[in-house]
């Protein structure tokens, strides 16, 4: 099985300010046949289900504001909030979809400092 | 658009089972492009996806629960749902159905639209 592994667990990030969060993948991602990786971010505020940002690792989402960029291959990747708005408080969890069981990393909780 | 609508017993009893629902709204669970699947997030920690479906195809369950999980889908009232049979403490969490997007080839993509989420505590 492939594990994520994220990181910080936890952070906090001025208004106005960047946001990185890292994951990494206990074994690549990229599908050879149409170079893509089969990696997702989701943002899940409480109470709320998780939302899909970023799919195929940079991919972003209708809708989602263009401060959310996904970036990495293969094994490594990073989800960057720029100018860190107050509604962006969540927990931000990633996602392979290369293989079952399709798992999540435990998430990084992005708090405003 | 889709809106998925979570449904079922709150509070399920150690050893029994627990069964979900899920309604599908402003779309059709006989889409060719998704499978419907069910995910489960216990509270603190990561989701878990259980398993899913394609309208008109076997189920496929994680590994972790196969044993103890079915996953049907009722095209006439556009609903799929879940069965979690002798189910323990360690079950309980935030039951999610959700959409998920699929290859023409049948390769799983991400999961584009949720459903609210469900609260299942297992207690006597």
């Amino acid at each position: 099985d492939i594990e994520m592994t994220q990181s910080p667990d936890s952070l906090a990030v001025s208004l106005g300010e960047r946001a990185t969060i890292n994951c990494k993948s206990s074994q690549s991602v990229l599908w050879s046949s149409d170079n893509r990786n089969y990696l997702a971010w989701y943002q899940q505020k409480p109470g709320q289900p998780p939302k899909v940002l970023i799919y195929w690792a940079s991919t972003r989402e209708s809708g989602v504001p263009d401060r959310f960029t996904g970036s990495g291959s293969g094994t490594d990747f990073t989800l960057t909030i720029n100018s860190l708005q107050a509604e962006d408080v969540a927990v931000y969890y990633c996602q392979q979809y290369y293989s079952s069981p399709y798992a999540f990393g435990q998430g990084t909780k992005l708090e405003i400092k | 658009q889709v809106q998925l609508q979570e449904s079922g017993p709150g509070l399920v009893k150690p050893s029994e089972t627990l069964s979900l629902t899920c309604t599908v709204s402003g779309g059709s669970v006989r889409s060719v492009s998704h499978y419907w699947t069910w995910v489960r997030q216990p509270p603190g920690k990561e989701p878990e996806l259980i398993g899913y479906i394609f309208y008109n195809g076997s189920p496929v369950y994680n590994p972790s629960h196969k044993s103890r999980v079915t996953i049907s889908v009722d095209t006439s009232n556009s609903q799929f749902s879940l069965k979690l049979n002798s189910v323990t403490a360690a079950d309980s969490a935030v039951y999610y159905c959700a959409r998920v997007l699929k290859s023409r080839e049948g390769h799983v993509y991400y999961m584009d639209v949720w459903g609210k989420g469900t609260t299942v505590t297992v207690s006597s």
